[in-house]
């Protein structure tokens, strides 16, 4: 039971145009969301994140925006460059786990190409 | 800036054999996790310690062990290995438990099993 999707395994845009990642969850009880970006041969790096108190978080070319009624959340490159392309981990985290606060359930992925 | 490292990038092992790999951070981090990950599969999460001795299962704990004898190593045991746990494997730590801290990854070690 996957309780977070990235229904896109791939994506592909070109050099100056705005990229959309999106992330959808299942799980009310998550209340923090992260993404993170991942080059081949390489561990994840945290690019943003964004509380459930919040509907949007801004850092610069990248916006996360959490529309909790749909149990969405998106991610805006703009605009997007060739160095933007890697595998882009959605992940969230709820209040309590099992009593283990903290613990990350990640989405399977999104493989974005910035063609220049 | 927070250092993960883990003690190999590639390694080669060949069915049954004990393996061992290794995750050192340096931030004094309470937290410390152990992921797989496999193409289409994301990041499965093996076994996690939020403390010194201590362990729990994440979500596919089967064929794996860990150890955490100091706060700043974290290693995991491939008691016989398999060539189904030919993955990458990744290591991460994040600060305190209880509450929302990024988690810091290391570059990762891409195990192969013959």
């Amino acid at each position: 039971d996957q309780q977070v999707k990235q229904n896109s395994p791939s994506l592909s845009v070109q050099e100056g145009r705005i990229s959309i990642l999106n992330c959808d969850y299942t799980n009310s009880m998550f209340d923090y969301f992260l993404w993170y970006k991942k080059y081949p041969a390489e561990g994840p790096t945290f690019l943003i994140s964004i509380s459930s108190i919040k509907d949007k978080n801004e850092d610069g070319r990248f916006t996360v925006f959490l529309n909790k009624s749909a149990k969405h959340l998106s991610l805006h490159i703009v605009p997007s460059q060739p160095g933007d392309s890697a595998v882009y981990f959605c992940a969230a985290t709820p209040r309590n786990y099992g009593g283990s606060q903290g613990n990350l359930i990640f989405g399977k992925g999104t493989k974005l190409s910035v063609k220049p | 800036d927070v250092k993960v490292t883990q003690s190999s990038r590639y390694l080669v092992k060949r069915t049954g054999e004990k393996v061992f790999l290794e995750c050192v951070q340096d931030m004094d981090h309470e937290n410390m996790f152990w992921y797989r990950q496999d193409p289409g599969l994301g990041l499965r999460l093996i076994y996690f310690s939020y403390d010194v001795k201590m362990k729990e299962k994440g979500d596919i704990p089967e064929g794996y062990s860990v150890s955490r004898e100091k706060k700043e190593r974290f290693s995991l045991i491939l008691e016989s290995a398999s060539t189904n746990q030919t993955s990458m494997y990744l290591c991460a730590s994040s600060l305190i438990a209880g509450a929302y801290n990024e988690q810091f990854f290391g570059p990762g070690t891409r195990l192969t099993v013959l």
